[in-house]
């Protein structure tokens, strides 16, 4: 069973730091790209990172692109995301997402149950 | 970005009624149109992709078409169990969704 397990999350104070952490299980880890995504209350879902299978390519969206960094641990099967200089707007439901495509053809066939970055 | 908007945002039916939900993109796609479900609390789940190809598991009550810019979501005998917010997400270029809509 493919099961996505987020940390990490909690409340910050703008202007601070968070890391995420996914724990995978179930599937061979190595092989496919992974996405945080996130739901925020003004905004709705919005992807917000991909990393590629072996952790060197890296894709942001423009509003976290500098802020935020996306990593992975294909001996663990961990994805981490690192998020710096945290915003009102980055408030929200963050979701890790197994990519069964590849970037830009993305879509997400696994999801995990979110967990909550308040930043306030 | 390309903007994807759906309606309605919210849908109130029956036991077993035909339900649709549309999903216009600001700019051609050809089909690479993804549909969620999802439902408070929980994970969110893919229930079709490449605007048409259903997704393993998923019932077959449920069936997407379109093409470019215009697509839609089909639950053709709604059951208690499909009440959630669904979701258009487009894999044309970096991904984005459409702002949902409440099927209750």
């Amino acid at each position: 069973e493919v099961k996505l397990v987020e940390s990490g999350g909690g409340l910050v104070k703008p202007g601070g730091s968070l890391q995420l952490s996914c724990a995978a299980s179930g599937f061979a880890f190595e092989y496919y790209f992974m996405n945080w995504v996130r739901q925020t209350p003004g905004k709705g879902l919005e992807w917000v990172a991909s990393i590629s299978t072996s952790g060197v390519d890296t894709y942001y969206r423009d509003s976290v692109r500098g802020r935020f960094s996306v990593s992975r641990d294909n001996s663990k099967s961990l994805v981490y995301l690192e998020m710096n200089t945290l915003r009102a707007e980055d408030t929200g439901l963050y979701y890790c997402a197994r990519d069964q495509g590849i970037p830009p053809r993305s879509y997400f066939d696994f999801w995990g149950q979110g967990i909550q970055v308040t930043v306030s | 970005d390309i903007q994807m908007t759906q309606s309605p945002s919210n849908l109130s039916t029956s036991v077993g009624a035909r339900v649709t939900v549309t999903c216009r993109a600001s700019q051609n796609i050809d089909i690479y149109l993804n549909w969620y479900q999802h439902k408070s609390g929980t994970a969110p789940k893919l229930l079709i992709f490449g605007a048409s190809t259903l997704n393993p598991g998923v019932p077959s009550r449920f069936t997407g078409s379109g093409s470019g810019m215009d697509f839609t979501l089909t639950i053709s005998r709604l059951q208690p169990e499909d009440s959630a917010t669904y979701y258009c997400q487009q894999s044309q270029t970096i991904p984005t969704f459409g702002q949902g809509t409440r099927v209750e």
